[in-house]
């Protein structure tokens, strides 16, 4: 069974514009934590942000916010005032109490001048 | 600071050739683990550990093996490389517990078996 989707293969967002990349995740666990890489095309995994079950507030690291909504088990990624140099995959992971980690097959986002 | 080494960063192996991908961390981190990136398929857990001397299984770990003798160290053995290998591997390991975690990722290593 998948335990994290990504259900937008490609998305395109207008320069300076705010964009959402959707999460859904799959867990009974209590206690786990989501995340969000960045992969640009020189294939580095690139950390922007992270959000435990237990934190009632979403997280915020700069232009990028998670929007948590448990009972709808969805982790969105929100990028605000987009740049060109946001263009790169991005995945969505996991980890479950067991410390096992599982990752999305990604989003490929575009961001258009 | 280092971060998360790995080596080497491309190899290509024969069917059968058995080779030890390289990790590495300096930060002290408890947790190291073992991915594979297919395309189309992001990325999935091989291995990992939560300490030196404690490994376990991931979502993938058949065809591979893993010991932790130190903190550091975290090499991933291929005993007897299949086509099916073929895939970019990337090593990482974690900060935190439950309030503030990320994992560090190595550079990845890209491994082609013909």
């Amino acid at each position: 069974a998948q335990k994290i989707t990504q259900t937008q293969p490609g998305m395109f967002v207008q320069e300076k514009e705010a964009v959402t990349l959707d999460c859904t995740y799959d867990t009974s666990d209590p206690s786990y934590g989501l995340f969000w890489y960045k992969q640009p095309s020189s294939g580095e995994m690139i950390f922007l942000i992270y959000q435990g079950s237990y934190d009632q507030q979403n997280a915020t690291e700069g232009r990028y916010s998670l929007n948590f909504q448990k009972a709808r088990k969805s982790a969105n990624l929100v990028i605000s005032a987009s740049q060109l140099g946001d263009s790169a995959m991005y995945f969505c992971a996991m980890r479950r109490a067991g410390n096992q980690f599982y990752f999305g097959t990604g989003t490929s986002l575009t961001v258009i001048p | 600071n280092a971060g998360v080494t790995q080596t080497p960063k491309f190899q290509v192996l024969k069917t059968g050739q058995s080779m030890t991908l390289q990790c590495a961390q300096d930060m002290n981190h408890e947790y190291m683990s073992w991915y594979r990136q297919d395309p189309g398929m992001g990325l999935r857990l091989i291995h990992y550990s939560v300490g030196a001397g404690i490994t376990d299984q991931g979502e993938v770990p058949n065809g591979y093996n893993v010991s932790r003798s130190t903190t550091e160290d975290f090499p991933l053995r291929l005993l007897s490389a299949a086509p099916s290998q073929t895939s970019v591997y990337f090593c990482a390991s974690k900060i935190g517990g439950a309030t503030n975690e990320k994992l560090f990722f190595g550079s990845g290593t890209q491994l082609s078996v013909l």
